[in-house]
């Protein structure tokens, strides 16, 4: 089958730095989406991977291993405004994004 | 670029009534649209994907003569929630995704937050 492992929920101080790991399987793959969902709105696509290694976009980072079926998000210098749910999201054979119920990570001052 | 609007934002309506919800692709064509749900505190759920031109591709359990598609135009798509019912009451949003040789991004519409009494 095909499923999504994230944490639940994270904790972090404004100003830090915080790591969301997602752990995936999926019938083929191809390529793994970050994204952002403040909560009651649609999300927001924040990166995606599709080779392994680390993409750097601004004070976010997204790393991916295909052969561990792992990916983390990295996020810098952490404002409130970070507050929201992140999905990780890799997407199988037939260009399907699968979703799990994502990250909550709560700043706080 | 790649801005994808709903109509409505949100909705009210009476049990047993009909609500269609527009979901457009404003500054690209769509070749493909995906419906999702939400409900609180869960993940997205795909309903249905659909393609301009064809009939949309509904997942299991979902009901499509209840969750009527309709992808006319390559920036239009449609949702009919028909015969609504309280158990219906959900986020539902749209995506889009641009034609071969994009990087099969989907970009989501802001959602529609529907509500039956």
């Amino acid at each position: 089958g095909q499923n999504i492992d994230q944490p639940t929920e994270m904790t972090a101080t404004e100003g830090a730095i915080v790591q969301i790991n997602c752990t995936y399987q999926t019938s083929g793959f191809n390529g793994l989406f970050w994204y952002q969902q403040h909560a009651g709105e649609a999300p927001t696509f924040l990166s995606y991977n599709v080779l392994d290694g680390l993409e750097e976009k601004g004070r976010f980072s997204s790393f991916l291993s295909r052969s561990k079926g792992y990916s983390y998000l990295l996020l810098k210098e952490l404002q409130m405004k970070d507050s929201a749910s992140y999905l990780c999201a890799p997407m199988d054979s037939n260009y399907q994004l699968i979703w799990g119920a994502g990250t909550k990570l709560i700043i706080k001052p | 670029g790649a801005v994808v609007s709903q109509h409505p934002s949100w909705v009210i309506c009476k049990s047993g009534t009909s609500v269609k919800i527009e979901c457009r692709s404003l500054d690209f064509q769509a070749t493909t649209m995906f419906w999702y749900r939400q409900f609180p505190k869960q993940s997205l759920m795909l309903m249905a994907t659909s393609n301009e031109g064809s009939k949309a591709t509904y997942e299991q359990g979902v009901e499509k003569d209840k969750f009527l598609i309709n992808h006319a135009s390559l920036t239009l798509s449609t949702l009919t929630v028909t015969s609504a019912h309280p158990e219906d009451s959900s986020f539902y949003i749209c995506s889009a995704r641009r034609g071969a040789g994009d990087v099969n991004e989907q970009f989501f519409g802001p959602g529609t937050r529907l509500t039956v009494l």
